[in-house]
């Protein structure tokens, strides 16, 4: 299975300022349709996941450009620039590789 | 705008089971792959199941390989998961999505005796 590393296990940050949080996958991520299998999800206090970016920097639909992603075939980032109070929650990252699909075991979001 | 609602969660003793309906509306349920994950109480995300748009082909983890069986009705646009087979381990929220990128609300499932 693909084990994915997210650091760090929480992160507090001043709105206005900007947060990375990063991960790591024990496997390429790199389909051989030159596809970056690599989403990232945030889930609200007491909400469901909503998906952000999408194989690797591409940003979901409604999503606010103040998320973005980036990465190579085994490291990636999530940066969210100019931090809202309404981004607090846990961020998840994810592939879809292959099966199983795994994610990371999550980054908390808190505001100062 | 996509919905989807999971019913059926509930209180189950181990060893016995439970199926999930997830029913769903604005899009095109016959053409999109539709998956469970679950999470358990303070815990992160498991993918759980997956089915591919008529049905024809699943796929599990080997933690519920055998025990779970998801399955869909387009004509419905309901997908399904049958758990047997309960374990406490299994106590946790059970989404369902569209694509892996829309998930409903969850149904929350508790194996206990």
């Amino acid at each position: 299975d693909i084990v994915m590393t997210q650091a760090p296990l929480s992160v507090s940050v001043t709105p206005g300022e900007s947060a990375s949080i990063s991960c790591r996958s024990s496997k390429s991520l790199l389909s051989s349709k030159g596809i970056t299998s690599l989403y990232w999800y945030l889930q609200r206090p007491g909400k469901s996941p909503q998906l952000l970016i999408y194989r690797m920097s591409n940003l979901a639909s409604g999503v606010p450009d103040r998320f973005s992603g980036s990465g190579s075939e085994t490291d990636f980032t999530l940066k969210i620039s100019k931090v809202e109070t309404e981004d607090v929650g846990v961020y998840y990252c994810g592939h879809r590789l292959e099966y199983p699909f795994t994610f990371g075991s999550g980054t908390k979001l808190e505001i100062k | 705008e996509v919905q989807l609602v999971e019913t059926g969660g509930g209180l189950v003793q181990p060893g016995r089971s439970l199926k999930l309906s997830c029913v769903a509306s604005g899009f095109t349920f016959s053409s999109y792959w539709m998956y469970w994950i679950r999470q358990a109480p303070g815990k992160g995300l498991e993918w759980v199941s997956s089915i591919n748009t008529d049905g024809g082909s699943t796929y599990y983890p080997d933690s519920v390989k055998g025990r779970f069986t998801i399955s869909r009705d387009n004509a419905e646009n309901t997908v399904y998961l049958q758990m047997n087979s309960l374990r406490s381990e299994d106590t946790a929220t059970y989404y369902c999505a569209k694509g892996m990128d829309a998930w409903g609300q969850g149904a929350s499932v508790t194996v206990s005796s």
